[in-house]
C-alpha cells in the first residue's frame, strides 16, 4: 500500500532562513514518482516538481531545492532564504506506475509560516 | 494554456439536498480527477475519467458520482448532501495516457459548505 508521511505539521520561520520540509514515502512498487505541490491561502495547489523513482540526482530550481534518498525512502524540500511569499501548505505525493489511471496518495501537509 | 477552471467557488447547500460541480481541464488534457480536501482527513482521491469512462475509484459512497463529457470536462454531483460533505473539492487534470506517471494540474477548487 502507498503511504506518504509528512510529520512536521507546521514550521515557523523568519524571513530569509533557511527550511526544510520532511516527506517520506512508503511502496512497494520499484518504478514510482514523487511529487511536491504548494497551497497557498487561496487553494489552488501549485505544481513544484515531479521525479521518478529511477532519478536519485537532487535539484535546485532557484531558493528551492529537493533531496530524493531511495535508501531512506525521503523527499526533502528545502526552502533557501525563505520569504514570506512562501508561506503556504506544501503537500508530498506519490503516484505508483502501476496504478491504472490516477491515483495520487497525499501526505497530510506541513503548513510554512515565514514571519517578516 | 488556460489553467484548470471550476465552477462554482463556492457554495452553499442544506443536508438532504444534492449539489453539482463543473471541471474543465487544461486544453488537451483528457484525465480528470477528483479529490475532497477536508482538515481531519487531508486530500483524499474520489474519482478518475479518461476518456467519457471512470478509471479508478477512491473510498466514497456511492452518494459521490461523476461525468466526463466528450471534451473532456468532467462534473461531480454528490446527492443527500451531509454536513460531513462540507469540504474543498479539487478537480486535477493530466495528459492522461502515463497514467500513475502523469503530472497533475489543479484547479482552484470549489468549497462546499452542508448547513
Amino acid at each position: 500500500a502507498q503511504k506518504v508521511t509528512q510529520a512536521q505539521t507546521e514550521i515557523s520561520v523568519v524571513e530569509k532562513e533557511d527550511v526544510t520540509l520532511d516527506c517520506v514515502y512508503e511502496t512497494r512498487d520499484t518504478t514510482y514518482y514523487l511529487f511536491w505541490y504548494k497551497q497557498p491561502p487561496s487553494g489552488e495547489l501549485v505544481f513544484l516538481i515531479r521525479r521518478n523513482s529511477f532519478d536519485e540526482q537532487n535539484e535546485i530550481s532557484g531558493r528551492y531545492s529537493w533531496n530524493f534518498q531511495k535508501s531512506t525512502s525521503s523527499f526533502n524540500f528545502t526552502i533557501t532564504a525563505s520569504q514570506v511569499v512562501d508561506s503556504a501548505v506544501y503537500f508530498c505525493a506519490l503516484s505508483e506506475a502501476s496504478n491504472y489511471g490516477q491515483n495520487f496518495v497525499f501526505g497530510p501537509g506541513t503548513r510554512l509560516s515565514v514571519l517578516p | 494554456k488556460a489553467g484548470v477552471t471550476q465552477t462554482p467557488r463556492y457554495l452553499i447547500k442544506t443536508r438532504g439536498q444534492q449539489v453539482t460541480l463543473s471541471c474543465s481541464p487544461i486544453s488537451g488534457h483528457r484525465s480528470v480527477s477528483w479529490y475532497q480536501q477536508t482538515p481531519g482527513q487531508g486530500l483524499q482521491f474520489l474519482f478518475e475519467y479518461f476518456s467519457e469512462t471512470q478509471r479508478n475509484k477512491g473510498n466514497f459512497p456511492g452518494r459521490f458520482s461523476g461525468r466526463q463529457f466528450s471534451n473532456s470536462r468532467s462534473e461531480m454531483n454528490v446527492s443527500t448532501l451531509e454536513l460531513g460533505d462540507s469540504a474543498l473539492y479539487l478537480c486535477a487534470s493530466s495528459p492522461g495516457q502515463g497514467a500513475g506517471t502523469d503530472t497533475q494540474y489543479f484547479g482552484p477548487g470549489t468549497r462546499l459548505t452542508v448547513l
